[in-house]
């Protein structure tokens, strides 16, 4: 299993433009979510999704949209990107009920996003 | 929310146990403790996690007081690879999945 998998690695923007961060996961996981993590500080999420078709929003959620159209994808879009978005973001993914041994959360390497 | 108190960092020697303090208070009775841990640029990765009784895996120990106002994350013989930032998490009934992040404890680990 390649586990959670996230792509780009690395990205700069200018203020203004849009991009979307992918992350897939090939362990069919029902719940996805996606974090930023500011220096210094702890993980906020985002937005998050508890099956395909269905998203949510987390504690910080204005600036992104999310969809999710198959169990594996979670895209995270940038709308028109701000120097407040400057970020490492890191998505995760786990099963739905954790409970009965599945109580572990997958989290990606992370995509460290320069806004200028 | 619950909400859960760490130090800012401890050190340790390699080799020796380290034990890791968690307050946390305000926890309700069916909140579970998780702990995660984040090494240098690479996202979080799940350490253990405990309702009331004491947990032991292959990669540490949890222990949990009785009145589940604390708990300590145990490390029984530290390596310089287990340098890192340590969160102390409750995951809250009806909060679904979501973790809540705080600043951690760093832990550095010396020769």
């Amino acid at each position: 299993n390649a586990g959670v998998t996230q792509t780009p690695k690395f990205q700069v923007l200018k203020t203004g433009q849009s991009m979307t961060l992918q992350c897939a996961q090939d362990m069919n996981h029902e719940y996805m979510s996606w974090y930023r993590q500011d220096p210094g500080m702890g993980l906020r999420l985002i937005h998050y999704s508890v099956g395909a078709g269905i998203t949510d929003q987390g504690e910080v959620p204005n600036g992104y949209n999310v969809s999710r159209s198959t169990t594996e994808d979670f895209p995270l879009r940038l709308l028109s990107a701000a120097p407040s978005q400057t970020s490492v973001y890191f998505c995760a993914s786990s099963y739905r009920r954790l409970a009965g041994g599945r109580d572990e959360q997958f989290f990606g390497p992370g995509t460290r996003l320069t806004v200028l | 929310d619950a909400k859960t108190t760490q130090p800012n960092s401890m050190e340790s020697n390699e080799e020796e146990p380290v034990h890791l303090p968690c307050n946390h208070s305000t926890i309700s009775g069916t909140d579970y403790i998780h702990w995660y841990r984040q090494l240098p640029s690479q996202g979080p990765e799940y350490v253990i996690h405990g309702l009331t009784s004491n947990v032991n895996n292959r990669m540490a120990s949890l222990a949990i007081a009785e009145d589940r106002k604390s708990s300590t994350l145990i490390l029984h013989r530290a390596t310089l690879r287990d340098a890192a930032v340590y969160y102390c998490i409750l995951r809250v009934t009806g909060g679904g999945n979501k973790l809540t992040f705080g600043t951690g404890t760093q832990l550095k680990v010396e020769l």
